[in-house]
């Protein structure tokens, strides 16, 4: 009964250093999405994972952005070389995939500051 | 370049008022529309969804569709201190992608 859970809850890094951000999705929910906001704006798309596979990775903005869902549950976000520009907050959401219904509900979020 | 407008505000009524809330979008294959509430520092909050032509009700909250028009609302009922937030509309991209585009918005104050 659990809702989607993130960690960290908050995350500091240094310019260059590598991060990893941890989403574990409601249970049964088979569809994962990463996101992320910007103070200001709503969020934005990255990528969305349907079970194991990513099935649509458009929204990464480079190849310093992957992310993985090796079990088709928890997924993990990993940005590599972070730049001042990646400081945002990062969002999971997760849907059961119910027809066209497409109803995501989100973490709390990882606040990535990079100095 | 898909987009999804809303305007920005600040919005203000005063308690007990009904506060409307708008959004429109640009992709008119989209098929599913949805809306969340936003507090200060916290994530979205799913409050309605609506995939079709009309009006949806769940308590104080009306969302309403018009795809002709390519325009969402969100009525809110009888506006409470605590409906204080900034809201989010989101219009799900058609066919088989899932993604979600955001609006960036409609910050809304209720007036005790």
């Amino acid at each position: 009964g659990a809702g989607v859970s993130q960690t960290p809850s908050n995350k500091v890094t240094e310019k260059g250093k590598y991060v990893e951000l941890r989403c574990d999705p409601i249970s049964g929910h088979t569809a994962l999405y990463w996101y992320r906001q910007s103070l200001g704006q709503g969020p934005e798309f990255l990528i969305y994972f349907q079970g194991t596979g990513a099935a649509d990775d458009s929204g990464l903005p480079n190849d310093r952005f992957f992310a993985v869902r090796p079990e088709g549950s928890v997924s993990t976000l990993k940005i590599q070389r972070t730049e001042r520009g990646d400081s945002a907050v990062y969002l999971c959401a997760s849907s059961s995939l119910a027809g066209e219904r497409n109803e995501q509900f989100f973490g709390p979020g990882t606040r990535l500051t990079v100095l | 370049q898909k987009e999804v407008e809303q305007n920005s505000g600040p919005l203000s009524v005063p308690e007990g008022a009904i506060a409307s809330l708008n959004c429109t979008y640009s992709d008119r294959g989209s098929q599913s529309f949805f809306w969340y509430r936003q507090y200060s520092g916290k994530s979205p909050e799913l409050i309605m969804s609506i995939y079709s032509n009309g009006d949806k009700e769940d308590g104080r909250f009306t969302a309403q569709l018009n795809k002709a028009s390519q325009y969402v609302s969100l009525l809110i009922r009888d506006s409470q201190p605590s409906d204080s937030a900034t809201y989010l509309c989101a219009v799900g991209a058609p066919g088989s992608a899932r993604q979600l585009t955001f609006g960036s918005g409609t910050q809304l104050t209720v007036l005790p």
